[in-house]
């Protein structure tokens, strides 16, 4: 079975400071990862999306995730912190190497912002 | 497109009663997902759906939880008595197979109070 671990319910950081929020999975086959964000009374939205083209993607708002096989890692990283960005984000990994939207999800990082 | 749909988008109602909970996914995704979201247990999958056919309903908590999908533009969730540990963010989101490793789109969710 597919799990994922997020270090780290709360992270903090200064506006143009560096974001990094960490993620850890398991699975039995060759994973495809995703990040979502959650703002405040909203659904989730897709942030950036790893299936094995490239092990360093881009996403959106300045977002970029690097998948680490060897550490089994997909952590999300933006070089500088923007109000913007204050939200909860989720990581997610498909079950069994799906590909049609079967997740599982960690348990999300709230992500704060301070001026 | 408007996305994914969800009504209402907010229910209050009281231990004992009847709760539906409605979907209109993306046109022309052929899955749909139903997930219930609490500060406790992070974002559950349900129950999902492949043409309108039920397919993975292991996640369904019990027998007072059903889900339906009369059509490909529909989809129902209920729970009937609903139980004040039912109180939780639901949330529908449907994917388009087919295309490559197809994302999860959300609806805003679904917030059940159940007093």
């Amino acid at each position: 079975a597919q799990s994922v671990t997020q270090l780290g319910s709360h992270v903090s950081v200064s506006e143009g400071a560096l974001v990094l929020l960490r993620c850890n999975y398991s699975s039995s086959v060759p994973p495809y990862l995703f990040w979502y964000v959650q703002y405040p009374n909203q659904g989730l939205q897709l942030l950036l999306k790893y299936t094995s083209a490239a092990t360093l993607v881009k996403g959106i708002n300045g977002f970029e995730a690097e998948f680490k096989k060897s550490e089994t890692s997909f952590h999300l990283t933006k070089p500088s912190a923007h109000m913007s960005d204050a939200a909860e984000y989720f990581c997610a990994v498909s079950e069994g190497g799906t590909s049609y939207g079967k997740l599982t999800f960690g348990q999300g990082t709230i992500l704060t912002v301070h001026p | 497109d408007a996305g994914v749909i969800q009504s209402p988008r907010h229910e209050v109602t009281e231990m004992g009663q009847e709760v539906t909970l409605r979907c209109k996914p993306i046109s022309g995704h052929d899955y749909l997902f139903w997930y219930r979201q609490t500060m406790m247990r992070g974002l559950e999958l349900l129950i999902y759906f492949n043409n309108n056919v039920p397919i993975d309903d292991s996640g369904m908590p019990e027998d007072r939880f059903s889900a339906k999908m009369p059509n490909a533009s529909f989809s129902t969730l209920k729970i009937q008595p609903s139980e004040p540990r039912d109180s939780a963010v639901y949330f529908c989101a449907s994917s388009l197979s087919g295309q490559g490793v197809s994302p999860l789109h959300f609806g805003n969710g679904t917030r059940l109070t159940v007093t």
